[in-house]
């Protein structure tokens, strides 16, 4: 069964810093590959995605994600990272067939000091 | 453009009660989708529409829950009676249809459902 696992619960980061948040999917090839970003009482905002071609896939708000097949991850990075980045990161994955619904992640919660 | 529209925002109901959620998506978007995200946990899918049929529930506990989307534009999930368990935050997300590749998805802000 595919499965998306989200190693890190949560992140402390100072602002300024980089960022990178870890992603691991299980399927048996490979899936598009989306990031999602919940700030508290909205919906899934999406920030990047991957499909094919090139491995470095950039996204909104200055995030970009890097697809390493032999690793079957997908991590997400921001070099440096704002206050307002304080939020949920959901990693998902879905099948390499289209119309077909996300499996998520459990979500990692990063939170920034000052 | 006008994203995916929900309500209500909150509910609070006591178990054993029932309650429905509504759910409009982005206009022109056949497919739709509601996802349950229980705290602590990433959205699960209970069920899909292209336009007003279901293409899959496999995860939606039918003896409790129902969804509709009479006319393949809104829709509407219930529970009916609701478990303490049922407390989560639930996302409706619609896209075009997929015939040329996968296509986004686009969530709405959740409701966000309490049983006591």
């Amino acid at each position: 069964a595919q499965s998306v696992t989200q190693p890190d619960i949560h992140i402390t980061v100072s602002e300024g810093a980089s960022l990178e948040l870890r992603c691991n999917y299980s399927y048996g090839a490979t899936p598009y590959l989306f990031w999602y970003v919940q700030s508290p009482g909205q919906g899934l905002q999406l920030l990047l995605k991957y499909f094919s071609g090139d491995t470095l896939v950039q996204g909104i708000k200055g995030f970009e994600a890097e697809f390493k097949r032999s690793q079957s991850s997908f991590n997400l990075r921001k070099p440096s990272v704002h206050w307002s980045d304080a939020a949920e990161y959901f990693c998902a994955v879905a099948p390499n067939q289209a119309g077909t619904a996300l499996i998520f992640g459990k979500g990692t919660t990063l939170s920034v000091s000052s | 453009e006008a994203g995916v529209a929900q309500s209500p925002r909150y509910k609070i109901i006591e178990k054993r009660q029932s309650v429905a959620f509504w759910c409009n998506p982005i206009s022109g978007h056949a497919t739709l989708y509601w996802y349950q995200q229980i705290l602590g946990q990433g959205p699960k899918l209970l069920i899909q529409f292209q336009n007003n049929g279901v293409v899959d529930d496999s995860q939606l506990p039918k003896d409790r829950f129902s969804a509709e989307r009479l006319k393949g534009v809104d829709s509407t999930l219930k529970i009916q009676p609701a478990k303490l368990e049922d407390s989560a935050v639930y996302l409706c997300a619609s896209s075009l249809v997929g015939d040329r590749g996968y296509e986004t998805q686009y969530f709405g802000p959740g409701t966000r459902l309490l049983v006591l």
